[in-house]
């Protein structure tokens, strides 16, 4: 059972540039969080998308916007990227249904370098 | 968000047993205690969650004050794949994880 997948591993892009990070949840997970964690940072939560809909969000700008295609997967989008946005962009998936705190599965992570 | 302190840093030796402390002063009565840890060049995984009562799993024991102010994460026979920062968080239901720095354990042979 493949866990949570996330592509590419490494990037580089130069400032201004956009970018667009793909996810694959964990089987039979219907729900997908991103979180941005810069060096010697713990992960800071950026949003949350369930049944395709965006339903939380933490303290990031609308230049982080996403989306999450019917087979649970997902896009994080980066606009007009900025060095600061230079980080590990980490995906996790749950079940939302479980009706108790559920177990987040995180992937590896993709690298981003803004040059 | 209620806050969790741990100490920035913890050594321990191969094979034996270590007690990760986390201090929450302000936890609420629906936060429940999570525990992550993130091994070198990967992402978080899960190591345990409670509520009221000790917890144990295959991969550690969270023993829990009896007013839920502190917590202790336990892994019983240390080994050198155990080196990680271990997250100690608190968590309304299905709420985000709310990362702080974290205990980077280091385990000496």
């Amino acid at each position: 059972d493949a866990g949570v997948t996330q592509s590419p591993t490494h990037l580089i892009k130069t400032r201004g540039q956009q970018v667009t990070l793909r996810c694959s949840p964990k089987s039979g997970h219907d729900t997908v969080s991103w979180y941005q964690q810069a060096l010697g940072q713990g992960p800071q939560f950026i949003f949350q998308y369930y049944e395709e809909e965006e339903r939380q969000r933490g303290n990031f700008p609308d230049r982080f916007s996403g989306h999450q295609f019917p087979n649970y997967s997902s896009e994080l989008n980066v606009n007009a990227l900025l060095l600061g946005d230079s980080a590990l962009y980490l995906c996790a998936s749950s079940l939302l249904a479980s009706g108790t705190p559920g177990e987040l599965f995180f992937g590896e992570g993709s690298r981003l370098t803004v040059l | 968000d209620a806050k969790t302190t741990q100490p920035n840093s913890m050594e321990s030796n191969e094979e034996e047993p270590v007690h990760l402390p986390c201090n929450h002063s302000t936890i609420s009565g629906t936060d429940y205690i999570h525990w992550y840890r993130q091994l070198p060049s990967q992402g978080p995984e899960y190591v345990i969650h409670g509520l009221t009562s000790n917890v144990n799993n295959r991969m550690a024991s969270l023993a829990i004050a009896e007013d839920r102010k502190s917590s202790t994460l336990i892994l019983h026979r240390a080994t050198l794949r155990d080196a990680a920062v271990y997250y100690c968080i608190l968590r309304k239901g299905n709420t985000p994880l709310v990362f702080g720095k974290g205990t980077r354990l280091s385990v000496i042979a």
